[in-house]
């Protein structure tokens, strides 16, 4: 139980280009889905928090306009990078948060999308 | 802010060798404290956590105690196998709103190669 999983997993565009990632939890409800960015040989940097129904809360120095994010169902958080450009080339992870449980603080991330844009 | 310091990788060890990645942390309150795994081409899987102080968790023969005294979250493991090969991270939530958000900061990640 509690999968996630991200599509595409692997893309590759032009600057200037926008491209959307699909992040699902396919069998349980998330209330709350997080957004994260790795580099090569670096930790997890978390983007933006995104809550079902409302908008997404991002992090100091990520640009919301940049990254679009939409919470549109309990199984369903969109990460859109618009126009984007070679320095928005990075691993993209998203994680979700289950219903059950009280403030219950496991996160279960998906397998990452690897984005190039040349 | 809140930080997570880990060992840094790589690193390399026999099969059946005693494993410990270091993990110290620096954070406001009470956190809670987590390794998450990292397969080659998986997403990231909670290996284990701890909710407070001398809380150890534990699973598939590794283990960490919650050292508040010592600010840290060490991850050992007795006997390590070739399938154990992977990155290890260690991260801490701590709440950050009435909503019950966790944010989880991440350390940098340990990769870890056992060899036959």
């Amino acid at each position: 139980g509690a999968v996630v999983s991200q599509h595409p997993s692997r893309v590759i565009c032009k600057s200037g280009t926008s491209v959307k990632i699909e992040c699902r939890s396919l069998d349980f409800q998330a209330t709350t889905m997080f957004w994260y960015r790795q580099f090569p040989k670096q930790s997890l940097m978390l983007m933006a928090t995104s809550n079902e129904g409302s908008k997404a809360t991002y992090e100091q120095g990520v640009e919301k306009d940049k990254f679009l994010i939409n919470h549109a169902s309990l199984t369903l958080s969109t990460l859109t990078v618009t126009s984007a450009h070679p320095e928005d080339s990075s691993f993209y992870i998203c994680s979700a948060r289950s219903l059950a449980g009280f403030r219950t603080d496991t996160q279960y991330f998906g397998p990452g999308t690897r984005l190039t844009v040349l | 802010g809140d930080s997570v310091t880990q060992m840094e990788g790589p690193v390399t060890l026999s099969e059946e060798a005693f494993l410990t990645i270091n993990c110290t942390y620096t954070a406001t309150g009470y956190p809670s404290l987590f390794w998450y795994v990292q397969y080659p081409g998986e997403g990231l899987q909670l290996l284990l956590k701890a909710t407070k102080a001398d809380d150890k968790g534990s699973n598939k023969g590794f283990e960490a105690t919650y050292r508040k005294e010592t600010t840290s979250f060490h991850l050992e493991k007795g006997s390590v196998q070739v399938s154990d090969s992977a990155v290890y991270f260690c991260a801490l939530s701590a709440p950050v709103s009435n909503f019950g958000n966790e944010k989880l900061t991440f350390g940098t990640g340990t990769r870890l190669t056992i060899i036959p």
